[in-house]
């Protein structure tokens, strides 16, 4: 069975300090790997996806993703936090060949400026 | 470009009432997904359609069930709602080649008295 591990409920970070969003998880097969962003009161945006080839991925904001396959990790990093930044983010997996998209339970995000 | 489109955005239901939440995209996606998020616990998979015809139980089917009117909608219904159906509910569609992200609606805010 697929599961998605995100083991810090927040994460504070200050302004302009690298940040860092873990997530492990457990999938049959290959994994296709993906991080979305929940802003307040908003519905789920697409950050990144990890389907194949380079293990770094780069995404939408200057956020970029690490695939790690012997951690089975997939953690979200970016250089330089931004107050603009805090929000909901949540780790995804699909098995290959799959439809089902599991999630995480989610990390808040806390910039402080 | 409106992508994915719910309504309502918000309901108060009596339990034992039953409603209707609508769901439609214009991206010409074959894959639609209904989820529900509750506190601490993310994301979880309601049902699915993996193309126009077809529908699947998700983790959490139980109380609900959906229609794929045409490619275009998809919707939920809970025919007798329970105070532990209260929850924020997101549709969201994808391509369906099981490699893309999924674009999700606003939400629908739902409370059960």
């Amino acid at each position: 069975a697929q599961s998605v591990a995100q083991p810090e409920d927040q994460v504070n970070v200050a302004e302009g300090n690298p940040l860092t969003v873990k997530c492990t998880y457990s999938v049959s097969g290959n994994p296709y790997l993906f991080w979305y962003v929940q802003y307040p009161n908003r519905g789920l945006q697409f950050l990144l996806k990890y389907i194949t080839g380079d293990n770094l991925v780069k995404g939408s904001y200057g956020f970029e993703a690490e695939f790690n396959k012997s951690q089975t990790s997939f953690h979200l990093k970016k250089p330089s936090a931004l107050v603009s930044d805090s929000a909901l983010y949540f780790c995804a997996v699909k098995n290959t060949g799959g439809f089902k998209t599991i999630f995480g339970a989610g990390t808040r995000l806390f910039v402080k400026a | 470009n409106a992508g994915v489109t719910q309504t309502p955005k918000f309901q108060v239901l009596k339990t034992g009432q039953s409603m209707t939440l609508q769901c439609a995209q214009d991206m010409n996606h074959n894959s639609m997904y209904w989820y529900r998020q509750d506190p601490g616990m993310g994301l979880r998979l309601i049902y699915y359609s993996a193309s126009e015809g077809t529908t699947d139980k998700g983790e959490v089917p139980n109380g609900y069930n959906v229609s794929r009117l045409n490619k275009r909608e998809f919707s939920l219904r809970l025919e007798s709602a329970a105070p532990s159906q209260t929850s924020v509910y997101f549709c969201a569609s994808e391509t369906g080649t099981a490699r893309g992200g999924y674009t999700f609606g606003s939400g629908t805010r739902l409370t059960v008295v």
